[in-house]
């Protein structure tokens, strides 16, 4: 879906290293935004959840939203090979409707 | 807590059989989600319920699904008749929406085959 867009990847970075992973959107009504992560064969999990503009820190994640550039990412700080997975990015629209990207692959090289 | 319940896990049919899917939510979550997963769509939304209650369908492809929510503790999604081009991982995720959260848990997913 064109509304939530992510690079697909791979992203490979070396353990230890800082992992930005990005994301836009085309509705400037959307309120909420989402960060889960994916491994192969699982269930998406919430990581990060952020609703309002400027960093949200949680662990070793940090979430940014900028409504006005219509964009949010999220940052892995101290990068495992344990992180190594896809990560989506989903927005709630006004309706509670909610919409997901496609994913960016994540690998973590020991 | 037991998080969200899917049944089956793993689902086999031929072409034209009918499919039910199952779903469990979380205890107290008042909002319920079905999405399907393709390498092709990516994770698509089919129907959400709010208080059992269908808010918005419009992800539904097509007549052949069709889903329920006849009480808070339980959801159906059903195919009838099933295609091969139904075949998919489809996930129940549940909520609760209070206004100032929003944050979807998802289940483990039924993994759909379609010959």
């Amino acid at each position: 879906q064109k509304e939530v867009e992510q690079n697909s990847g791979p992203l490979s970075v070396p353990e230890g290293a800082i992992a930005s992973l990005n994301c836009t959107y085309s509705d400037r009504g959307s309120q909420s935004f989402f960060w889960y992560r994916q491994y192969s064969g699982k269930s998406p999990e919430l990581i990060m959840s952020i609703y309002s503009n400027g960093d949200k820190e949680d662990g070793r994640f940090t979430a940014q939203l900028n409504k006005a550039s219509q964009y949010v990412s999220l940052l892995i700080r101290d990068s495992q090979p344990s992180d190594s997975a896809t990560y989506l990015c989903a927005r709630r629209s006004t309706g509670n409707q909610f919409y997901f990207g496609t994913g960016t692959s994540l690998t973590v090289i020991p | 807590d037991a998080g969200v319940i899917q049944s089956p896990r793993h689902e086999v049919t031929e072409m034209g059989q009918e499919v039910t899917l199952r779903c469990k939510p979380i205890s107290g979550h008042n909002s319920l989600f079905w999405y399907r997963q393709t390498m092709m769509r990516g994770l698509e939304l089919l129907i959400y319920f709010n208080n059992n209650v269908p808010i918005d369908d419009s992800g539904m492809p097509e007549d052949r699904f069709s889903a329920k929510m006849p009480n808070a503790s339980f959801s159906t999604l059903k195919i009838q008749p099933s295609e091969p081009r139904d075949s998919a991982v489809y996930f129940c995720a549940s909520s609760l929406v209070t206004g100032a959260s929003y944050e979807q848990y998802f289940g483990p997913g039924t993994r759909l085959t379609v010959t």
